[in-house]
């Protein structure tokens, strides 16, 4: 069955960079686009990025010059990382499968990420 | 991108009543609308896709509604597990967007 599922840690300390890793199964990563969205504590969602079917990626200009998303086929895995963290960066992290015929139907579990000294 | 702005933010209602949230895009978005549930530590679910499709095993009490840039999910008889906060996604264009989210309580 289709699954998504974030990694990282769950503690960042300031100014340091975050990595996430998305682990997919019962997809191929070739046949789907893969977004990283966050939600802060309380607050809405936020579309970061894009890693699209065909391996080109697209970010969200608030972010541009802190993220990067890449992939591995091989290993059906998506990356973020994400630097110069700030505590507003604090929220829980998701990947989440889309398609044009099939948008957002899959999500991950989500991790929270704080980041604190 | 397109913004999405729900109302309303905070919704307290009695086990029965109807519900209605509202989701307004800043451009037509024509019918590709999704709606979601999110309960508390969980990951979003898919309650309805292009405005009206009801997701396989969500219950019939769920509705959506609207097309262009008004749309609107109605519950048509609350339940206590139907405590959660909802959201809307618009899936017109990319990057998709999603409203602010409704956090929906029992009375």
């Amino acid at each position: 069955q289709v699954q998504l599922k974030e990694s990282g840690p769950g503690l960042v300390q300031p100014s340091q960079t975050l990595s996430l890793t998305c682990t997919v199964s019962g997809f191929s990563l070739t046949n789907y686009h893969v977004y990283w969205v966050r939600q802060p504590p309380g607050k809405g969602l936020e579309w970061m990025g894009i890693m699209w079917s065909d391996g080109a990626t697209s970010y969200n200009s608030v972010l541009k010059s802190r993220l990067s998303i890449s992939r591995d086929t091989s290993k059906s895995q998506v990356f973020l990382k994400m630097s110069s963290l700030q505590t507003e960066d604090t929220a829980t992290y998701y990947c989440v499968r889309d398609l044009a015929v099939a948008p957002f139907d899959y999500w991950g579990q989500g991790v929270m990420v704080t980041v604190s000294s | 991108d397109i913004q999405m702005t729900q109302s309303p933010s905070f919704l307290s209602a009695s086990v029965g009543d109807r519900v209605t949230i509202n989701c307004k895009a800043s451009q037509n978005i024509n019918r590709y609308l999704n709606w979601y549930q999110q309960k508390l530590g969980e990951a979003p679910k898919v309650l309805i896709y292009n405005v009206n499709s009801l997701q396989t095993g969500i219950p019939s009490r769920f509705s959506g509604s609207g097309s262009g840039t008004d749309f609107t999910l109605t519950i048509s008889s609350l339940q206590p597990e139907d405590v959660a906060t909802y959201f809307c996604l618009q899936h017109n264009s990319w990057p998709r967007t999603f409203g602010g989210g409704t956090k929906l309580e029992l009375k």
